[in-house]
């Protein structure tokens, strides 16, 4: 069964620009979720979706946002990008229920110059 | 609102020995979950154990077992027999509420196996 996937794996961007990011759930999984990785902040929760509806969001600016596909894969995009926003994005899936364990993709590393 | 933390930035343990790392958590929900992850230096979180907060037992799932004691909120990891490969960082999160997919991580412990 292949597990979570998160394309691309590495980007590099200016600011200003705007980037978007993919990830496809391990098959079956209808709940996706989206994490933002810093030395500084640690992991820090995005957003939930599940079955294409986004059910819990985080504390976030909304240049960031997300959607979610009838297939369960999510695209997550961040818009005018910020230095700040150099992080690794991790995505995880789930059958989405509660206190479930996420299944963790190897996350995209962006880089913001 | 939750909060774990995880007081120890690094610690260090000599192969086939056990080890504890700390977790300290907050939380006003009646009902939550606690879990720890391991992150290698590939970047991929990598589930390792679970404790529901009703669960009368201490979680084990092979060489890792969950010290958990509620009254504390203290939900400590143990590893034991240390291996090599599992030099790590290590991160102890809680999910609370009907908060679906959320979890509130730590900072983390660095794990250095010795031979």
């Amino acid at each position: 069964k292949a597990g979570v996937t998160q394309t691309p794996r590495y980007l590099i961007k200016t600011r200003g620009q705007q980037v978007t990011l993919s990830c496809s759930p391990i098959s079956g999984h209808r709940s996706v979720s989206w994490y933002q990785q810093t030395p500084g902040q640690g992991l820090q929760f995005l957003f939930e979706y599940f079955s294409e509806t986004q059910r819990n969001k985080g504390n976030f600016p909304g240049r960031f946002s997300g959607r979610q596909f009838s297939n369960s894969r999510s695209e997550m995009n961040v818009s005018t990008l910020e230095l700040g926003d150099s992080a690794l994005y991790l995505c995880a899936s789930s059958l989405g229920q509660f206190n479930e364990k996420l299944f963790f993709g190897s996350g995209t590393q962006l880089s913001v110059l | 609102a939750q909060k774990i933390t995880q007081t120890q930035p690094g610690m260090f343990v000599q192969e086939k020995e056990a080890v504890t790392l700390d977790c300290t958590y907050d939380t006003s929900d009646p009902s939550y979950g606690l879990f720890w992850y391991k992150q290698p230096s590939s970047g991929e979180m990598i589930f390792l154990i679970y404790q529901g907060s009703y669960d009368q037992q201490n979680a084990t799932e092979g060489r890792y077992s969950l010290n958990f004691q509620k009254a504390r909120k203290s939900a400590n990891l143990v590893i034991s027999a240390s291996q090599l490969g599992d030099s790590a960082m290590y991160f102890c999160a809680i999910e609370g509420g009907t908060s679906y997919g959320k979890l509130t991580f730590g900072q983390g412990t660095i794990l250095t196996v010795h031979p």
